[in-house]
């Protein structure tokens, strides 16, 4: 099976500048997930998705970040406008869910970002 | 929500040695315990994880232990190799809500 595929890989903005980026998880994985990495940190969840619903974005921060999941399968996290803090990789994770079970994450090879 | 804790954030170990990495987590109804491998560059990569109702899980030279009393978990890793050098990272998750700690650099000298 095809894995996370995230999109750019790499990417260089000024800040202020707005950025986007994008993940189109496992198909079939219903739960989507962004993480901010920082250098030498854990992933830190920013968003959830089951399906097209956002059931946890309370660590988004929502003066200047954004997400979308429309029709339940891709999705795309923007930044706008971009700080010199955001600098990071952001990475997206997808699985599948099974009642109230939890289940592996799937991540993708991540955006890393650079605010100059 | 979930907060999850990890030690040591770097360990050296000599190859051959076992390495023990230990994470404790505060909400008691999480119930999957996920470990994930990270090398430099690249994505985290489930290597073994553990559901709340079994107290230990082996899997080659990779173990972990579950203490749901204690609410702390472990990794264990037997007869290192200076393949196993990478950032581990532990993860505690209730119904999908999943939150790591902030990673362990193992480092195996040969």
């Amino acid at each position: 099976e095809a894995g996370v595929v995230q999109s750019p890989r790499y990417k260089i903005i000024e800040k202020k500048q707005p950025v986007a980026f994008w993940c189109n998880p496992i198909s079939g994985h219903n739960t989507l997930y962004w993480y901010r990495q920082n250098l030498g940190q854990g992933p830190e969840l920013l968003i959830r998705y089951e399906n097209e619903e956002a059931v946890d974005d309370s660590q988004l921060p929502k003066d200047r970040f954004s997400a979308e999941r429309l029709k339940g399968v891709d999705s795309t996290l923007k930044i706008q406008p971009a700080e010199l803090g955001d600098s990071a990789v952001y990475l997206c994770a997808s699985s599948t869910r099974t009642g109230g079970s939890s289940s592996p994450l799937h991540f993708g090879n991540g955006t890393r970002l650079t605010v100059t | 929500g979930e907060n999850v804790e990890q030690h040591p954030s770097t360990l050296s170990v000599q190859e051959g040695d076992s390495a023990v990495i230990k994470c404790t987590y505060s909400d008691s109804a999480s119930n999957y315990f996920p470990w994930y491998k990270q090398e430099l560059g690249k994505r985290p990569q489930l290597i073994i994880d553990i559901r709340s109702n079994v107290g230990e899980k082996k899997d080659q030279r990779i173990a972990v232990t579950l203490n749901k009393t204690a609410k702390h978990f472990s990794l264990h890793i037997t007869e290192t190799q200076p393949e196993d050098s990478a950032v581990y990272f532990c993860a505690a998750s209730r119904n999908n809500d999943m939150r790591f700690g902030a990673g362990t650099r193992l480092t195996v000298k040969p």
